[in-house]
């Protein structure tokens, strides 16, 4: 069966400082990849998807994410992070042909000023 | 454009009672679904459907009923609400399976 993993459950670092958000799929073939984040009390927000194709994916906030198929990895990173980005980060996994997509449980992103 | 509209917004229940958590998008999605998010467990699936009049179960069903009469509406039922229900809970449309989805904003539910 497929599933995704967050190694990490929270993570901080310093306004201005880059970013890398870790994430790892369990599937036989190269799945549909999405990143989402979450603002305090909001819903999910789209930031980024992969398909096929290029394999470094430019989303929306200066985030991208590159898929590494050798690792099985979609991993996201910001060069440069700003306060406003302190949120819960979802990575989702949705095996071509399914009718629904499988979330990792989350990684909070705190910012230091 | 709403998107994908979820009410109420939070609601307390005492065990036992029922009620329906709405949600409706105005996108012409066909696909739709029932996600409940617990801390530190991520988001599971509760029911889904992939268009009007026909819904499945996802991860989660337990406790909870669905109906799709039309495109745009997909009510979530509690019939017996039940501590382990405390939860938030989303609703999330799209318009083909996987190609990323549009979530409501959630309603906050407290049974007691």
């Amino acid at each position: 069966a497929q599933s995704v993993t967050q190694p990490d459950i929270h993570i901080t670092v310093s306004e201005g400082a880059s970013l890398e958000l870790r994430c790892n799929y369990s599937y036989g073939a190269t799945p549909y990849l999405f990143w989402y984040v979450q603002s305090p009390g909001q819903g999910l927000q789209l930031l980024l998807k992969y398909f096929s194709g290029d394999t470094l994916v430019q989303g929306i906030k200066g985030f991208e994410a590159e898929f590494k198929r050798s690792q099985s990895s979609f991993n996201l990173r910001k060069p440069s992070v700003h306060w406003s980005d302190a949120a819960e980060y979802f990575c989702a996994v949705g095996p071509p042909g399914d009718d629904k997509i499988i979330f990792g449980k989350g990684t909070r992103l705190h910012i230091l000023p | 454009n709403a998107g994908v509209t979820q009410t109420p917004k939070f609601r307390i229940l005492k065990i036992g009672q029922s009620m329906t958590l709405q949600c409706t998008q105005d996108m012409n999605h066909n696909y739709m679904y029932w996600y409940r998010q617990d801390p530190g467990m991520g988001l599971k699936l509760i029911y889904y459907s992939v268009g009007a009049g026909i819904t499945d179960k996802g991860e989660v069903p337990n406790g909870y009923n669905v109906s799709r009469s039309t495109t745009e509406d997909f009510p979530l039922r509690l019939e017996l609400a039940a501590p382990s229900q405390t939860s938030v809970y989303f609703c999330a449309s799209n318009d083909r399976a996987n190609y990323g989805y549009t979530f409501g904003s959630g309603t906050r539910l407290t049974v007691v």
